[in-house]
């Protein structure tokens, strides 16, 4: 069974404080690995994509990849209001490196109070 | 900002109808896919559609589903005869090979 795992939260943080969001995945094959937000009633929404060990950041936001515990992260620094959402982990579970099957997480529920 | 366009926002269909829904993903993207969202529940994947064939399929996308690239712009998901449970949120993505960028979505209800 391919599984991606989210804490499902809700995680509270407040404005300017740094949140960390956590996934974990069963496919230690996988090679591609997503972050997506989304609002409620809204569709996902990329924000990072991640496919080497280590981290990679863009603007406030920094994605770590480590495929030996399989495991992927998001961090959002200097958290802002507007980030309120739900954020989705997802894990490619294609054989071909991009996005050919992803598999979602439940998504953690971002909530950063004023 | 180029974007997936999907129609119709909301489709009302009653149990056995047949439903087709519309997409137009971003132009230079190659790679075209079909997901849906139970109310409450996550994203689940449905088929990916590369080359004029599927290259990709779950569990979910049984002979009920299809898809279709009918013209050079248009990309469908048709359900042949829905059920109750097919209500859902239905969304439509596109990638150039890596990321893949989701359509607002067309709100599935089955009555």
């Amino acid at each position: 069974q391919k599984e991606v795992e989210q804490n499902s939260g809700p995680l509270s943080v407040p404005e300017g404080a740094i949140a960390s969001l956590n996934c974990t995945y069963s496919d230690r094959g996988s090679q591609s690995f997503f972050w997506y937000r989304q609002y409620s009633g809204k569709s996902p929404e990329l924000i990072m994509f991640i496919y080497s060990n280590g981290d990679k950041e863009d603007g406030r936001f920094t994605a770590q990849l480590n495929k030996a515990s399989q495991y992927v992260s998001l961090l959002i620094r200097d958290s802002q209001p507007s980030d309120s959402a739900t954020y989705l982990c997802a894990v490619n579970f294609g054989n071909q490196g991009g996005s050919e099957k992803l598999v979602f997480g439940k998504g953690t529920k971002l909530t950063v109070n004023p | 900002e180029p974007e997936v366009t999907q129609t119709p926002s909301h489709q009302v269909t009653q149990m056995g109808q047949e439903v087709i829904l519309r997409c137009v993903p971003i132009s230079n993207h190659l790679y075209f896919y079909w997901y849906r969202q139970i109310l409450g529940q996550k994203v689940e994947f449905l088929v990916s559609f590369y080359n004029n064939e599927i290259s990709e399929k779950s569990e979910i996308f049984d002979d009920q589903f299809s898809v279709e690239r009918p013209d050079g712009s248009n990309f469908t998901l048709k359900i042949r005869s829905t059920k109750l449970e097919d209500s859902a949120m239905y969304f439509c993505a596109s990638s150039e090979g890596r990321a893949a960028f989701f359509g607002q979505g067309t709100r599935l209800t089955v009555v």
